[in-house]
């Protein structure tokens, strides 16, 4: 069965600091993967995807994410965080590329930024 | 603007009693999904359809259930056989073509008093 592993559960960064949010997935073949950002009481918003291509995948607000295939890694990253992007952040994997999606999700990890 | 409304955002349940949560998408998507979220637990699939008068259970069904009868509208009803519906759900949908993420509305609490 799929899963998925997002090993911190919450993470502190400075403001201006770089952020690299890991994201570990089991798998057998190439999956569809994404990354998701929550903010309190709100849903979620899709920050980038994988589906195939570069593996080397840019997102909204600054993030980028690489799948490594040899790691079964798609971690999260961006340069400089700002104190908006203090919030939670979902890895997701999916296994076929149909209209029907069923998303296997990590617990996700909170995100505090100091100033 | 094209989105996802889900209403109430707050709902609050006796002991006993069925609640239904609405989802109303106005983005002509074919497929809709209704998720629970508890702490530290991530988004677990609850049910989801393809297609109108269709859906399947997900992962959690028991103590709950669905209909479709339009496009558009996939409520959510929790029922007294629910033993722990205090949770955080969202509903999802996305276009029945491949490459196509899911969105999502902003959630309803439920909280039981």
């Amino acid at each position: 069965a799929q899963s998925v592993t997002q090993p911190d559960i919450h993470i502190t960064v400075s403001e201006g600091a770089s952020l690299e949010l890991r994201c570990n997935y089991s798998y057998g073949a190439t999956p569809y993967l994404f990354w998701y950002v929550q903010s309190p009481g709100q849903g979620l918003q899709l920050l980038l995807k994988y589906f195939s291509g570069d593996t080397l995948v840019q997102g909204i607000k600054g993030f980028e994410a690489e799948f490594k295939r040899s790691q079964s890694s798609f971690n999260l990253r961006k340069p400089s965080v700002h104190w908006s992007d203090a919030a939670e952040y979902f890895c997701a994997v999916e296994k076929g590329n149909t209209g029907f999606q069923k998303l296997v999700f990590g617990t996700g990890t909170r995100l505090l930024v100091s100033p | 603007d094209g989105g996802i409304t889900q209403s109430p955002k707050y709902l609050f349940r006796k002991e006993g009693q069925n609640v239904t949560l609405s989802c109303e998408q106005n983005l002509n998507h074919d497929a809709m999904y209704w998720y629970r979220q508890d702490p530290g637990q991530g988004l677990r699939l609850i049910y989801y359809s393809q297609i109108v008068n269709d859906f399947q259970k997900g992962d959690i069904a028991e103590g709950y259930s669905v209909s479709r009868e339009k496009k558009e509208s996939f409520p959510l009803t929790v029922t007294s056989a629910q033993k722990n519906p205090t949770a955080f759900y969202l509903c999802a949908s996305n276009p029945d073509t491949p490459n196509q993420p899911q969105h999502f509305g902003d959630g309803t609490r439920l909280s039981i008093l």
